[in-house]
């Protein structure tokens, strides 16, 4: 592993159901991130974490829940998918919460 | 409320120089980011400034003046592969980073 991983690339959902998406680094970084970017919108925050073991919520937080149960890991749950989460999620990580943030190369969701 | 305000789309000539501005009004200043995002792809780090003045590397600069909530980032002798959105972000008081909705470049031949 070189850098952050997402999986899956992308996934079509039936609305309703429960979907974790996946986010790991190697970079040994304290700060992760998940965004949504919708057309237009540019990017959004979700959740962040500035450490393993603390979470915190973003700007659309609604829907969405995270843990961070260790440095390398930030997986993000939707507990009921409904077709407003049809977006593009960006996992990030940074070495402290104001550094520069390094990007996943993303997961495509379509809720249906 | 905080804003980011940059052009939504640009087009620019090869081999020209282009300079994409970004206005910002947000709670407080401790940076400022631009990243490229190629269509499809994720966003990747260009600049940072947090002082009044130009950052040079390379083909790229960014500008910033604190006192007037604005930046630049001009970029010279424009490639086809220059094609893709830039997004310009700011650490506000609370050093959470906000995003400006990108502006889309287009090169043409």
């Amino acid at each position: 592993i070189a850098g952050i991983t997402q999986a899956p690339t992308s996934q079509i959902l039936a609305a309703g159901r429960r979907m974790t998406l996946r986010c790991t680094q190697d970079m040994r970084h304290n700060a992760m991130y998940w965004y949504r970017q919708d057309l237009g919108l540019g990017l959004r925050l979700i959740h962040y974490s500035n450490t393993a073991g603390t979470t915190g919520k973003g700007e659309v937080p609604d829907g969405y829940s995270v843990s961070r149960a260790n440095t390398d890991d930030f997986p993000l749950t939707l507990a009921s998918a409904v077709p407003s989460q049809t977006s593009v999620y960006f996992c990030a990580s940074s070495e402290r919460g104001s550094d520069t943030q390094y990007f996943g190369p993303g997961t495509r969701l379509t809720v249906l | 409320g905080q804003n980011i305000d940059q052009p939504t789309e640009m087009t620019a000539t090869e081999g020209a120089i282009v300079q994409i501005n970004c206005t910002y009004q947000t709670s407080g200043f401790n940076g400022l980011f631009w990243y490229q995002q190629h269509a499809g792809e994720a966003p990747t780090f260009l600049s940072y400034n947090v002082l009044d003045g130009l950052e040079e590397k390379g083909r790229f600069s960014s500008f910033l003046s604190r006192s007037k909530g604005y930046s630049y980032l001009l970029l010279k002798e424009l490639q086809m592969k220059d094609s893709a959105s830039y997004l310009c972000a700011v650490i506000d008081s609370n050093y959470q980073l906000i995003w400006g909705a990108g502006t889309k470049l287009i090169i043409k031949p």
